[in-house]
């Protein structure tokens, strides 16, 4: 099992930019959040996704949205980049029902944004 | 309001005990765990507790929570070199698998 596996690694994109990550779950696991680490920061929730939609969502600008595919590995879009939004974005999975709250994250992917 | 706070450096001597604070608003919250990140890697579990508990001890590691003042302890023993990393407390409501961090406390042995 490969655990939860994101791509790219490292991003870099300029100011104004688009940008697009991506997540797989870990195997049997169908709930994706995604969080946004800044420098020197704890992680912080963007929103989480389940069956396809948006089930919650953190103080984030519509700026960043997501999706979910039916193999339940997520996307995480972030239009009109920022210098700000530069950071480590993990996404983390689990099974909705589990007996046992522990979500396994990511290793993240590292977004510069020039 | 969903806030959670620990103290931002701890240096301690290898072989000594570390313990590393957190405070924490919600009193909703359910579970509460304690994450290792080292530089350049994600996140790992250490451990947790739920909130119907007031302690819980693995292997080195013991979590203390006391409900009533909202605080949360990690104790590691005989700390070592390896331990050096950043600590993060985070709380959950149960069910919403939305986790809340605190802002890490950076842990550092002396050998």
């Amino acid at each position: 099992d490969a655990g939860v596996t994101q791509s790219p690694t490292h991003l870099i994109k300029t100011r104004g930019q688009q940008v697009t990550l991506r997540c797989s779950p870990k195997s049997g696991h169908d709930t994706v959040s995604w969080y946004q680490q800044a420098l020197g920061q704890g992680p912080q929730f963007i929103f989480q996704y389940y069956e396809e939609e948006e089930r919650q969502r953190g103080n984030f600008p519509d700026r960043f949205s997501g999706h979910q595919f039916p193999n339940y590995s997520s996307e995480l879009n972030v239009n009109a980049l920022l210098l700000g939004d530069s950071a480590l974005y993990l996404c983390a999975s689990i099974k909705t029902g589990s007996n046992y709250n522990e979500q396994f994250f990511g290793p993240g992917t590292r977004l510069t944004v020039l | 309001g969903e806030d959670v706070e620990q103290s931002l450096f701890l240096s301690v001597r290898e072989g000594d005990s570390s313990v590393i604070n957190c405070t924490y608003t919600d009193s909703s919250s359910t579970y509460l765990y304690w994450y290792k990140q080292e530089p350049g890697a994600g996140l790992q579990l250490l451990t947790y507790i739920f909130s119907n508990m007031d302690m819980k001890q693995d292997q080195r590691l013991t979590v203390l929570l006391n409900k009533k003042d909202k605080h949360l302890s990690l104790r590691i023993a005989d700390t070592q070199t390896g331990d050096s990393a950043i600590y993060f407390c985070a709380e959950e409501t149960s069910g919403t698998y939305k986790y809340i961090f605190g802002t890490g406390t950076r842990l550092k042995v002396l050998a």
